[in-house]
């Protein structure tokens, strides 16, 4: 089956910095994304990733290892508004995107 | 944001109504979706609609019923629900680039469902 991995819930203080980790077993990769969903608000694209290497986006920043099934989300300089869910996607062979369950980040002063 | 609209943002039913969910998207984009958010759990993709033809539907109960008129507007009616399908449902549209490109999604703030 397919399946993505990444942690329930994470807590982090303002300022630092937090790495959201995603790991993927699916048939095929054709792309890696990730969105923020704040609660009751739509899921909002963040970035996207086919291959591997650091995507930096200013504060956020996003890796690939497609050798490793693995992703990671960085959050840089946190502020309280990074509080959220964090979706981490992979689009497999058939071009469906195979979603994890997010992960929630809970910052705190 | 306002390039995917929903409404209604809320909706109470019960088991014996029917209703319609409306999505709207004004970003020119060829392709629509319908998903279903639980709590704590992944979305689930409900229907696929590209060119206004639906090319996915991921074993959804017929009392789920989606309507593609045009490439801007997605419907989906709702029959005989039952409580279990309470929850977030969430529209999304993309731009259908083939092999070669992201084919990003782009989601509206979805419609919080509750069946009683």
């Amino acid at each position: 089956g397919q399946n993505i991995d990444q942690p329930t819930e994470m807590t982090a203080t303002e300022g630092a910095i937090v790495q959201i980790n995603c790991t993927y077993q699916t048939s095929g990769f054709n792309g890696l994304f990730w969105y923020q969903q704040h609660a009751g608000e739509a899921p909002t694209f963040l970035s996207y990733n086919v291959l591997d290497g650091l995507e930096e986006k200013g504060r956020f920043s996003s890796f690939l290892s497609r050798s490793k099934g693995y992703s990671y989300l960085l959050l840089k300089e946190l502020q309280m508004k990074d509080s959220a869910s964090y979706l981490c996607a992979v689009r497999d062979s058939n071009y469906q995107l195979i979603w994890g369950a997010g992960t929630k980040l809970i910052i705190k002063p | 944001e306002t390039g995917v609209t929903q409404t209604p943002r809320h909706l109470v039913m019960g088991m014996t109504n029917k209703k319609s969910l409306k999505c709207e998207q004004h970003l020119g984009h060829n392709a629509m979706y319908w998903y279903k958010q639980s709590a704590k759990k992944p979305l689930e993709l409900m229907f696929v609609y590209s060119l206004e033809e639906r090319v996915e539907n991921n074993s959804v109960p017929s009392r789920f019923s989606p309507e593609c008129p045009n490439s801007s507007h997605l419907f989906l009616h709702l029959h005989t629900l039952q409580p279990e399908d309470s929850a977030l449902y969430l529209c999304a549209s993309s731009q259908d680039e083939g092999l070669a490109g992201s084919d990003t999604q782009y989601f509206g703030p979805g419609t919080r469902l509750t069946v009683l």
